[in-house]
């Protein structure tokens, strides 16, 4: 099972761009990146996924070197709102699927004024 | 329109008791499972369903029972609570095993065992 490693916390400043970075050094071939977003008192919620190079939604970017082997979500001008905990899931389909059931502790990122 | 929807919100209860949580997704999603986020924000698989089978039973002690009685719902019954079970439940789906396939989660359900 691919583990993953990330910051446990993050300060940052309205409008400013965060880039919170994920350790998965022995991801596997058919594994995927995929993060998500918990705000308090609710459940994750999907924000991003990619297997390799660059994705990019409304919500984020996700940068993939070519070696895998870490990934970096972009957060561009974050606001007050995007004070949340991430999390970086390592995984595939089934039967791979299996490693993204488990959440690490995330980065708590927290967006000051 | 709530995608996941989890009942009650809000569990206050004594050591002892048996309680229920239930959950309803009306997203045709083959795949709910019970997660447990307990006070230091870590998040652990307890139950994973796939069209009403147990696929996933992760250590979890004897007296948390989930019952799927269709592919929409999810149940999770719990007996003889103990304070250890305080925690944030919540439920989640997606379609296809694993956050890979996109986790939709509900609301949680906050449980107190004094």
């Amino acid at each position: 099972l691919a583990k993953t490693t990330q910051p446990i916390s993050m300060d940052s400043y309205e409008g400013q761009e965060v880039n919170i970075t994920c350790s998965h050094n022995n991801i596997a071939t058919n594994d995927y990146i995929t993060w998500y977003q918990q705000f308090p008192s609710q459940g994750p919620r999907f924000i991003i996924q990619g297997y390799k190079t660059k994705v990019t939604n409304e919500v984020a970017s996700l940068f993939i070197p070519a070696d895998r082997k870490s990934s970096t979500l972009s957060l561009p001008r974050v606001s007050l709102s995007d004070t949340a905990v991430y999390y970086c899931l390592v995984g595939g389909p089934y039967p791979s699927g299996y490693s993204t059931l488990t959440f690490g502790k995330g980065t708590m990122l927290l967006v000051s004024p | 329109d709530t995608a996941v929807s989890q009942t009650p919100k809000y569990l206050v209860t004594q050591m002892g008791n048996d309680k229920s949580i239930k959950c309803e997704q009306n997203l045709g999603h083959d795949t709910m499972y019970w997660y447990k986020q307990d006070s230091k924000k870590f998040l652990k698989i307890m139950f994973s369903y796939n069209n009403k089978e147990l696929i996933i039973n992760e250590t979890v002690p004897n007296r948390f029972s989930p019952k799927s009685p269709d592919k929409a719902h999810l149940n999770l019954h719990i007996n003889s609570l103990e304070l250890g079970d305080s925690a944030v439940y919540f439920c989640a789906s997606s379609q296809g095993q694993g956050g890979f396939y996109g986790y939709t989660f509900g609301s949680g359900t906050r449980l107190t065992v004094v």
